[in-house]
């Protein structure tokens, strides 16, 4: 069975420099959640969308920025990188704005240096 | 705080041993969801639960969701090796279509 899929699955920048993570769920899931976990914790929710509009908001920084796309994959656009944005970033879909499980993709490791 | 807490936060046990990690809250749930998630890999979801009482069995692993709705647990029988992860529970919060994390239980089974 397909699953979410993520790109790139490891990114290395530089402090002030910009990254963009890619999420593509699983087909026919119009719902995507975004999650950052740092080192030893659990994952802390980022922010989600349902049928491309953004439906909830969570720890994200400023700096961020995601939008999903009429395919319904998602981008999360982030800025002015600094040193603690160095996490594991999990996307996670689901159909009808979530009501039902979330299914996480394999991660994107940033570290920024 | 957290809307739903995990305990233990962390186990170490001995491979062929028994375990239970708990998932409490004071607020009720639509489902909830067990994970379990390996150093470097997202989470991949074990079971959902979504009728108070309901008990499913996954080959060793067992979850039940209280009566109420507002707690779980997993039990492993004769823990292995394999077994060793951080497991998160995950609730639909009842009303609210928004899902929140437990804290974790970070399991290690020693050989």
């Amino acid at each position: 069975a397909a699953g979410v899929i993520q790109s790139p699955r490891h990114l290395i920048k530089e402090k002030r420099e910009t990254a963009t993570l890619k999420c593509y769920p699983i087909p026919r899931h119009d719902t995507v959640y975004w999650y950052q976990q740092g080192p030893g914790q659990d994952p802390q929710f980022l922010i989600s969308f349902y049928e491309k509009m953004q439906s909830d908001k969570g720890s994200i920084p400023d700096r961020f920025s995601a939008q999903q796309f009429s395919d319904y994959h998602s981008e999360l656009n982030m800025s002015s990188l600094e040193l603690g944005d160095s996490a594991l970033y999990f996307c996670a879909s689901t159909q009808g704005g979530g009501r039902y499980e979330q299914y996480f993709g394999p991660g994107t490791r940033l570290t920024v240096t | 705080t957290q809307l739903l807490e995990q305990s233990p936060q962390f186990l170490s046990i001995q491979e062929g041993e028994n375990l239970t990690v708990y998932c409490n809250s004071s607020s009720v749930f639509s489902s909830l969801q067990w994970y379990r998630q390996e150093p470097g890999e997202g989470p991949v979801l074990l079971v959902t639960v979504v009728t108070g009482g309901e008990v499913k069995k996954l080959k060793r692993l067992t979850f039940q969701f209280g009566d109420a709705r507002k707690d779980s647990s997993l039990h492993i029988t004769a823990a292995q090796p394999g077994d060793t992860g951080l497991y998160l529970c995950a609730g639909l919060l009842y009303n609210f279509n928004k899902f929140y994390f437990g804290s974790g239980t970070k399991l290690n089974v020693k050989p």
